[in-house]
């Protein structure tokens, strides 16, 4: 069965600071990856998403996220944050043709001036 | 977007009573979800459905229930509202990309 683990529950960071958000999965094939934002009160918005090729992907928003099959990985990143950074930040895996998605728990950004 | 709609948006229940909260999209997609989301425990599958008439459960489909009659709408139902089902419900789409777009959600209470 597939998984994904979000370790940190909460993180906090300054504005304009860098900022990484970590994300591992478990899955026997190639995964279909995704990142998501909830803003409060919202629904999701889809980031970015990995299907194959090229490790690094862009999203929207100056997000990144590289998949590293060795490790199981897909973080994302973001060089420079922005006060409206601030949400919950949901990453999820896919099966081939993305079927059924299974969500991590997430992880909610703060950013203090 | 793939012009979900749900409704409603805000309902409070009481415990034993039936609700039903509908899901509409536009954009014509064979796959549709029911998705709750509760703190610590991030959005957990339901039901799903992959055409009309065409359903199967989720990781979390005990006391629910849903159909899917036209494309374009998918429902869901609490036979008999449980506390332990206050939660927030997205309903999901899959695109031909192979995305899934969500609702604005609603919000259920059961008292």
């Amino acid at each position: 069965a597939q998984s994904v683990t979000q370790p940190d529950i909460h993180i906090t960071v300054s504005e304009g600071a860098s900022l990484e958000l970590r994300c591992n999965y478990s899955y026997g094939a190639t995964p279909y990856l995704f990142w998501y934002v909830q803003s409060p009160g919202q629904g999701l918005q889809l980031l970015l998403k990995y299907f194959s090729g090229d490790t690094l992907v862009q999203g929207i928003k100056g997000f990144e996220a590289e998949f590293k099959r060795s490790q199981s990985s897909f973080n994302l990143r973001k060089p420079s944050v922005h006060w409206s950074d601030a949400a919950e930040y949901f990453c999820a895996v896919g099966n081939f043709g993305n079927e059924k998605l299974t969500f991590g728990t997430g992880t909610r950004l703060t950013i203090i001036p | 977007d793939a012009g979900i709609t749900q409704s409603p948006r805000h309902k409070v229940t009481e415990t034993g009573t039936p609700v039903t909260l509908r899901c509409h999209q536009t954009e014509n997609h064979r796959y549709m979800y029911w998705y709750r989301q509760d703190p610590g425990h991030g959005l957990r599958l339901i039901h799903y459905s992959y055409g009309v008439k065409d359903t199967d459960k989720g990781e979390v489909s005990d006391g629910y229930s849903v159909s899917r009659s036209k494309t374009e709408d998918f429902l869901l139902t609490l036979e008999s509202a449980t506390s332990s089902q206050t939660s927030v419900y997205f309903c999901a789409t899959l695109a031909p990309s192979d995305e899934q777009y969500f609702g604005p959600g609603t919000r259920l209470t059961v008292t």
